[in-house]
């Protein structure tokens, strides 16, 4: 079992929808998550963390953590065709070993 | 900033030869990570540093493997000999809890 999954996807959303991106963990002593956009192509992009349980917003993007759940969320508002991208989920431990998910395929289809 | 660097950005080489990748981090980033990229597996971990010294290369395939960090400004990932499963995008990035992805070397090895 891989220590970080996500849904590969493709997920497909209409513009201005609410996409909504998820990733389950199974380290219990993962401490941050991460969520990265990765065009095609391109590098890794960090676009949010989250370290404490509860919901963390920045402009459309809310990240939300569960640790109970081990789970971590990423909601996109008003979703783009520019938002098109992979999503990566990942996590830290307490010796900042950084685990990714495979990542989820997003479209956002205008 | 210019952000993390690498070089090459691309390096298609023939079976048995060696092959050295390069990265430059974030002036005052302490940490430094190898990470490699494939469709079939994903992003993943190889080594980080932590202020020049190795701290985790469980991640490393094999001997053929190896990577340096002589001072706070430069890494090298080397590959000695290369095969064509080796083939992928390889990643350095710099930074603590945020990690930030450098552009990335596409390496093919034939």
């Amino acid at each position: 079992q891989k220590e970080v999954e996500q849904n590969s996807g493709p997920l497909s959303v209409p513009e201005g929808a609410i996409a909504s991106l998820n990733c389950t963990y199974s380290d219990r002593g993962s401490q941050s998550f991460f969520w990265y956009r990765q065009y095609s192509g391109k590098s890794p992009e960090l676009i949010m963390f989250i370290y404490s349980n509860g919901d963390k917003e920045d402009g459309r993007f809310t990240a939300q953590l569960n640790k109970a759940s081990q789970y971590v969320s990423l909601l996109i508002r008003d979703s783009q065709p520019s938002d098109s991208a992979t999503y990566l989920c990942a996590g830290t431990n307490n010796n900042n070993d950084m685990r990714f998910g495979a990542g989820t395929r997003l479209t956002v289809k205008p | 900033d210019a952000g993390v660097i690498q070089s090459p950005r691309h390096e298609v080489t023939e079976m048995g030869q060696e092959v050295t990748l390069r990265c430059k981090p974030i002036s005052g980033h302490d940490y430094l990570f190898w990470y490699r990229q494939t469709m079939m597996r994903g992003l993943e971990l190889l080594i980080y540093f932590n202020n020049n010294v190795p701290i985790d290369d469980s991640g490393m395939p094999e001997d053929r493997f190896s990577a340096k960090m002589p001072n706070a400004s430069f890494s090298t990932l080397k590959i000695q000999p290369s095969e064509p499963r080796d083939s992928a995008v390889y990643f350095c990035a710099s930074g603590y809890n945020e990690q930030f992805f450098g552009p990335g070397t596409r390496l093919t090895v034939l």
